[in-house]
C-alpha cells in the first residue's frame, strides 16, 4: 500500500496566522482527501483534491479558509488560513488505491492555535 | 453512503476474542464494508474490508450477514495494543469516494 509522509507532525501557531500542511505519497494517486479531527471527535472530511482541478469542499468548509493545492499525482498541501483557537485540531490526508484496496492515512498534523 | 451504527464503547479481556458489531441496514449492492481503527493520536489504520463474503487477514476476521445489513469485526486474541477506536464504514469501492467516519466504537482491552 501507499506510504504517506505528512508534515509537520505538530505545530503551535499564533491566531491570525496561516499554516501549510504537506502530504507526499510514494506512488501516484488520483484522489487525495483532507480531514479534520477536532478534540475528542471523529474525522470530518474537509475536501477532495484531484490533480489538475480545483478541490471539492464539503459543506461547512470553504476555499478561502482551507486552500488546497494538488500540483501533481504524489503531492498535496492544505493551508489553514487566518487561524483561530477553534482551528485547533488534527489534520490528516488520505489516499485511496483502487477498488479492492484500503485507504491509507498520513500520521496527522496536530495543530494548536493560541 | 449507507449510515452505520456502532456501540460507543466495549471492553474486552486480554487474550479473549473481541467482537465488534456494526449495523448498516441501508447498504446498497455495490457498497463495501470497511473497518479502520485509530489508536490514540495516530492516523486511522486499515484493518479489513468485504462485500458479502466473510473475510480474514492477519489482523482480523470480518463476518457479514447474508442480508448484508450487519457485520462483525473479530479480533481473535485481543492484546492491550488493540485498544483503539474502531470505525465501520460503508462506501463504494472506488478511489473517487472518500470515507465518511461515524463515531466508532472505543474498545478497551484490559489485562
Amino acid at each position: 500500500s501507499a506510504v504517506i509522509s505528512q508534515k509537520p507532525s505538530r505545530d503551535i501557531c499564533q491566531r491570525g496566522t496561516s499554516l501549510t500542511i504537506q502530504c507526499q505519497v510514494d506512488s501516484q494517486v488520483t484522489m487525495m482527501f483532507w480531514y479534520r479531527q477536532q478534540p475528542g471527535q471523529s474525522l470530518t472530511l474537509i475536501a477532495t483534491a484531484n490533480q489538475g482541478s480545483e478541490a471539492t469542499y464539503e459543506s461547512g468548509f470553504v476555499i478561502d479558509k482551507f486552500p488546497i493545492s494538488r500540483p501533481n499525482l504524489t503531492f498535496s498541501t492544505l493551508t489553514v488560513s487566518n487561524m483561530s483557537p477553534e482551528d485547533s485540531s488534527i489534520y490528516l490526508c488520505s489516499v485511496a488505491q483502487g477498488a479492492n484496496y484500503g485507504y491509507t492515512f498520513g500520521s496527522g498534523t496536530r495543530l494548536t492555535v493560541v | 453512503d449507507a449510515k452505520t451504527t456502532q456501540p460507543p464503547s466495549m471492553d474486552c479481556a486480554e487474550g479473549r476474542a473481541a467482537n465488534l458489531p456494526c449495523n448498516h441496514s441501508t447498504i446498497s449492492g455495490n457498497e463495501y464494508v470497511y473497518w479502520y481503527r485509530q489508536i490514540h493520536s495516530q492516523g486511522p489504520q486499515y484493518i479489513i474490508h468485504g462485500l458479502k463474503n466473510n473475510e480474514t487477514n492477519e489482523m482480523a476476521s470480518l463476518i457479514i450477514t447474508e442480508d448484508r445489513k450487519s457485520s462483525t469485526l473479530i479480533l481473535p486474541h485481543a492484546t492491550l495494543r488493540d485498544t483503539a477506536v474502531y470505525y465501520c464504514i460503508v462506501t463504494k469501492a472506488n478511489s473517487g469516494y472518500a470515507l465518511n467516519f461515524g463515531k466508532g466504537t472505543s474498545l478497551l482491552v484490559t489485562p
